[in-house]
């Protein structure tokens, strides 16, 4: 079966850098997204890994690893805002999405 | 008004009822979607259309009935529905089907509560 998995909570200290992981085991792989979701909104657009290496986009990073089914989504100089909830979604060789369960972020000051 | 819509955030309707969800986007996109989204489980795909034709359908109960007019419009018509067909509702787009990239733009959701 396809599937994806990634921590259901995490803890992190704003200012600091938390790593958020995610695994995958899927039919095919035509690219793996990352999308943020605040409580009671919808899940917005983060980043996008096609090929093996590191994705920078300002304080995110994202990072992707094809041979060991792997990504992980690394935050910076973490904010207050960025706690949310952070879904890892793998498109298979039917280009469906398949979504992983999400890793809720708490930011303590 | 930009991006994508949905109409109503919130729905509450006993079992006997039937009910509509809409949504809307304003992008134009060519793909729609149709999720649930249950408390601490991943994203279920529900419906995709492609240029207004219904490409996939996971196995979802037939008291669930997606409509989509034309490619900026999709319906997601309810009857029937038990306590735990409960959860938010999202819709989504892309610009097309498939292709590099291509990333879905979601919509606020519908939270269906099921008396």
């Amino acid at each position: 079966g396809q599937n994806i998995d990634q921590p259901t909570e995490m803890t992190a200290t704003e200012g600091a850098i938390v790593q958020i992981n995610c695994t995958y085991q899927t039919s095919g792989f035509n690219g793996l997204f990352w999308y943020q979701q605040h409580a009671g909104e919808a899940p917005t657009f983060l980043s996008y890994n096609v090929l093996d290496g590191l994705e920078e986009k300002g304080r995110f990073s994202s990072f992707l690893s094809r041979s060991k089914g792997y990504s992980y989504l690394l935050l910076k100089e973490l904010q207050m805002k960025d706690s949310a909830s952070y879904l890892c979604a793998v498109r298979d060789s039917n280009y469906q999405l398949i979504w992983g369960a999400g890793t809720k972020l708490i930011i303590k000051p | 008004e930009t991006g994508v819509t949905q109409t109503p955030r919130h729905l509450v309707m006993g079992m006997t009822n039937k009910k509509s969800l809409k949504c809307e986007q304003h992008l134009g996109h060519n793909a729609m979607y149709w999720y649930k989204q249950s408390a601490k489980k991943p994203l279920e795909l529900m419906f995709v259309y492609s240029l207004e034709e219904r490409v996939e359908n996971n196995s979802v109960p037939s008291r669930f009935s997606p409509e989509c007019p034309n490619s900026s419009h999709l319906f997601l018509h309810l009857h029937t529905l038990q306590p735990e067909d409960s959860a938010l509702y999202l819709c989504a787009s892309s610009l097309i089907l498939a292709g590099e990239g291509n990333e879905q733009f979601f919509g606020p959701g519908t939270r269906l509560t099921v008396l």
